[in-house]
């Protein structure tokens, strides 16, 4: 069975710091992505990283894919209160061509405060 | 173009009952997973079908089954239902199996009395 364990789990801060979530795993993923989440919605995609060490941009959030495709980080810089919400990673097995579904972690629940 | 969408959006059930939910999967995508979101945890992998037949399962009873129409809308059926089958049920449409994005509706919040 794969898990992705998230830290932290909760997360409170001041608009204007930054912060950064991590998803760790000892399996491996062809592909991982991390969703926001915001109540009574569904997982809305911020990114898809399938190469080991790959770094993608959005905006003030950088996604990161560690090397052995085990594990990823989202770094968040200068957070503001629209940034809350819960942020979720889900990897892809690297094996049953995407019928096993996503692995999703349990979350970080962002809280950016004025 | 139309996203995913599911109905109803909440459903109260007691012990015992069975209940379908409903999806409309995104314009042109053929593979619709089914997940469920147990309040403050990650979505749960329930099942995925592609091309109107099962494509995958997660490790749930069979008593949660599935169907997907040649239009690839699907219904979630769960039968003799539990208390611990509250939680929010979603519904995910992509153009296939193993490719992404996913798109996610909104979601079928139930509710076991």
């Amino acid at each position: 069975t794969q898990l992705l364990e998230q830290s932290p789990q909760f997360l409170s801060i001041q608009e204007g710091e930054n912060l950064t979530v991590y998803c760790n795993s000892s399996s491996v993923f062809s592909s991982l992505q991390w969703y926001r989440q915001e109540p009574g919605e569904g997982p809305v995609l911020l990114v898809t990283v399938v190469t080991g060490g790959e770094v993608k941009k959005l905006k003030r959030l950088t996604f990161q894919f560690g090397d052995a495709r085990k594990d990823s980080s989202l770094h968040i810089t200068a957070a503001q209160p629209g940034d809350t919400g819960l942020y979720l990673c889900a990897g892809l097995s690297s094996s049953g061509g995407g019928a096993d579904g996503l692995t999703f972690g349990k979350g970080t629940h962002l809280i950016i405060q004025p | 173009e139309t996203g995913v969408t599911q109905s109803p959006t909440h459903l109260i059930k007691t012990r015992g009952q069975q209940v379908t939910l409903r999806c409309s999967s995104q314009s042109g995508h053929n593979t619709v997973s089914w997940y469920q979101q147990a309040l403050g945890q990650g979505p749960q992998f329930i099942f995925q079908y592609y091309r109107e037949e099962e494509n995958g399962r997660g490790n749930f009873p069979p008593r949660f089954s599935g169907l997907q129409f040649p239009n690839y809308s699907s219904e979630l059926n769960v039968n003799a239902l539990e208390l611990d089958d509250s939680a929010l049920y979603l519904c995910a449409s992509s153009w296939g199996p193993g490719l992404q994005p996913q798109h996610f509706g909104d979601g079928t919040r139930l509710s076991i009395l």
